[in-house]
């Protein structure tokens, strides 16, 4: 089993709707969880981050996380195709002094938004 | 353009050189951190620095050395790279190593002859 787990997609919608990004990681220890965007041949974008189980909303963005289940989401309203890009759910693991700032990558799902 | 700067953008280099990548941030950040990306892959850890001191290595071969002179710097000192280290290369900051968010740079795009 990944550490971090992401379909790798294509998820295809179309312009205006709701994309919804999902992640599952394995260390219930870990601490904090991330949203990157990545277009293609750029450098990651942090769109999001969160700490704490429930909703964390940020304009069009909304990340959801439920520590129970391992559970980590990102919505994206209103879906615009300047979204389609790939995104990176990361999750900081653990607490000990090895561990501390080592984000685990999931393999990143691409999102196309059709106009 | 992002708040962490990295030159050079591109780097092409043969197998008996020796290169230097250079990062910078000026946000006050203690923490700053070194990843390599294939293409098609996520992110992968290479090195921490916190407070100029190194705190992860994540076995990375002794061909990459990195440096922190002073904490608004980090370099990563290239030599004798094999064709399998092409990649892009990516600096990243935070506020300090823990659970705060990591701002990457635009990255360096590396190609080994």
């Amino acid at each position: 089993q990944k550490e971090v787990e992401q379909n790798s997609g294509p998820l295809s919608v179309p312009e205006g709707a709701i994309a919804s990004l999902n992640c599952t990681y394995s260390d219930r220890g870990s601490q904090s969880f991330f949203w990157y965007r990545q277009y293609s041949g750029k450098s990651p974008e942090l769109i999001m981050f969160i700490y704490s189980n429930g909703d964390k909303e940020d304009g069009r963005f909304t990340a959801q996380l439920n520590k129970a289940s391992q559970y980590v989401s990102l919505l994206i309203r209103d879906s615009q195709p300047s979204d389609s890009a790939t995104y990176l759910c990361a999750v900081n693991k653990g607490i000990s002094r090895s561990n501390t700032g080592k984000l685990i990558f999931g393999q990143g799902t691409t999102l196309q938004v059709k106009p | 353009d992002t708040e962490v700067t990295q030159t050079p953008k591109h780097l092409v280099m043969g197998m008996t050189n020796k290169k230097s990548l250079k990062c910078e941030q000026h946000m006050g950040h203690r923490a700053m951190y070194w990843y390599k990306q294939k293409a098609k892959k996520p992110p992968e850890l290479m090195f921490v620095y916190s407070y100029e001191k190194l705190s992860i290595n994540e076995s990375v071969p002794s061909r990459f050395s990195p440096e922190c002179p002073n904490s608004s710097l980090l370099n990563l000192h290239l030599h004798a790279l094999q064709p399998e280290d092409s990649a892009l290369y990516l600096c990243a900051s935070s506020q300090g190593q823990g659970a705060q968010p990591q701002h990457f740079g635009d990255g360096t795009r590396l190609s080994i002859l």
